[in-house]
């Protein structure tokens, strides 16, 4: 069954420390991106990448760095820079970079401060 | 300022009645817009995608208009049941450097 596999389902930081979201999918799709959720928000984006060893900062990149050294993969780096990191992270994926394609979403990674 | 706003953050309808969802945007000029749907801790789910030179667009009991004079789109689920209750997104394209912005979400209850 072809999917977004997004881990762990909750993680926890500690101050200073930084912390990775795994994101995988095997949908053999090319553009894969990243969203925070805040409550009573849209999704804002992070960093999205349209082809392996590219990728694009979005609206909020400012504390985070991604890499996509693989087309099925893609995880996002929390950095110790970023002050208020507390969110749920979405992870999804597109057949190609373009503004007609449904985009297919991974069920989360909800992080917290300890 | 660009904005997309979606009519109420929580929407309770009775069991078997029409529901009626809102998404307006401001400053934008795009030429797709989606819906989502979202349960509690999961992803969102891709519903429908409806085209600026379409006015309406159906699927089993969903269906979306979109009007761009406007500046809204709305969606309707028909004979609503308990397990239409979920968030409901809508999402559309702009040219300012994103792929897509998506609205803050409706969150619907369908009361038995």
């Amino acid at each position: 069954d072809g999917g977004i596999t997004q881990s762990p389902k909750y993680l926890f930081r500690k101050e200073g420390q930084n912390v990775t979201l795994s994101c995988e999918q095997n949908l053999n799709h090319d553009a894969m991106y990243w969203y925070r959720q805040d409550p009573g928000q849209g999704l804002r984006l992070i960093y999205y990448s349209q082809i392996v060893n590219d990728f694009q900062k979005g609206d909020i990149a400012e504390g985070y760095s991604v890499s996509r050294e693989k087309k099925e993969s893609f995880p996002l780096t929390v950095t110790s820079a970023q002050k208020n990191p507390t969110a749920f992270y979405l992870c999804a994926s597109s057949i190609q970079d373009s503004i007609n394609q449904p985009q297919h979403f991974g069920d989360g990674t909800r992080l917290s401060i300890l | 300022s660009q904005k997309i706003e979606q009519n109420s953050e929580a929407l309770n309808i009775q069991e078997g009645k029409t529901a009626t969802l809102t998404c307006n945007y401001t400053n934008y000029s795009p030429a797709y817009l989606q819906w989502y749907r979202q349960d509690p801790g999961r992803g969102p789910v891709f519903l429908l995608l409806i085209r600026e030179n379409e006015k309406e667009k159906r699927k089993e009991r969903l269906k979306v208009t979109f009007d761009t004079t406007l500046k809204q789109s709305l969606f309707h689920i028909t004979a609503s049941q308990p397990a239409d209750s979920a968030t409901y997104l809508c999402a559309l394209d702009t040219i300012y450097g994103q792929n897509f912005v998506f609205g803050p979400g409706t969150r619907l209850s369908v009361l038995p």
